[in-house]
């Protein structure tokens, strides 16, 4: 079947610029997850949902991320104001709970590139 | 909190030889899972090969192996009859059993492969 698919691929904006990056998740994974992966850096955690509920926000940097699921499927990472140090690939990740046992399926990532 | 740390920024194996790829973590918890993922240039996380640690046998899937010393809080990978195809990012990651969160990846290790 269908795995994570992410949208744009790509993108480039100028600073001061909102963006959004999309997620649609593997059909039937309740759970999902942000990831920011920066310049030779590992993934760092931002944000999770499981189905509807309130999200885990823990790990977003800063109040100009936010993020939404609709209808606990697809999801939205909006990043305002953008800032050089925004640049980075954003990853979204799903699985059909959040117990850790259970595997999390990874899209391609959408580079993000602020001017 | 927990952190992962791979040591090892680049490492190159001959193809159809044998590479190991370093991992260490630091955790208070017992009960935990471990994971080494690849990304090629895809950018998308592929899940290579994962460790309960309450297991005290070494996972193993076809050429890829763990060595995981809890005691030590190591966990390395090994590579064998490396491919070409094998040529990738590896990142080594931590998830806690207790609670429903994010995983804690390294920094990665850039694995060449040379024909």
């Amino acid at each position: 079947g269908a795995g994570v698919s992410q949208s744009p691929s790509n993108k480039v904006t100028e600073k001061g610029k909102d963006v959004e990056l999309r997620c649609d998740p593997i059909s039937g994974h309740t759970a999902l997850y942000w990831y920011r992966q920066s310049l030779g850096q590992g993934l760092e955690f931002l944000i999770y949902f499981q189905g509807n509920s309130a999200p885990d926000k823990s790990g977003l940097p800063s109040d100009r991320f936010s993020a939404e699921r609709t209808g606990g499927s697809v999801s939205t990472l909006t990043i305002q104001r953008t800032q050089q140090e925004d640049s980075a690939v954003y990853l979204c990740a799903s699985s059909s709970g959040t117990a850790s046992t259970y595997e999390q399926y990874f899209g391609p990532g959408t580079r993000l590139t602020v001017t | 909190a927990q952190t992962v740390t791979q040591s090892q920024p680049e490492m190159s194996v001959q193809e159809a030889e044998t590479v190991t790829l370093s991992c260490t973590y630091d955790t208070s918890e017992s009960d935990y899972y471990l994971f080494w993922y690849k990304q090629p240039p895809s950018r998308q996380m592929i899940l290579v090969i994962r460790q309960e640690a309450y297991k005290q046998q070494n996972a193993t899937e076809n050429r890829f192996s763990v060595n995981f010393q809890k005691a030590a809080k190591s966990f390395s990978l090994k590579i064998s009859d490396s491919q070409l195809g094998d040529a990738a990012m590896y990142f080594c990651a931590y998830r806690t059993a207790y609670y429903n969160n994010d995983m804690r990846f390294g920094a990665g290790t850039r694995l060449t492969v040379k024909p």
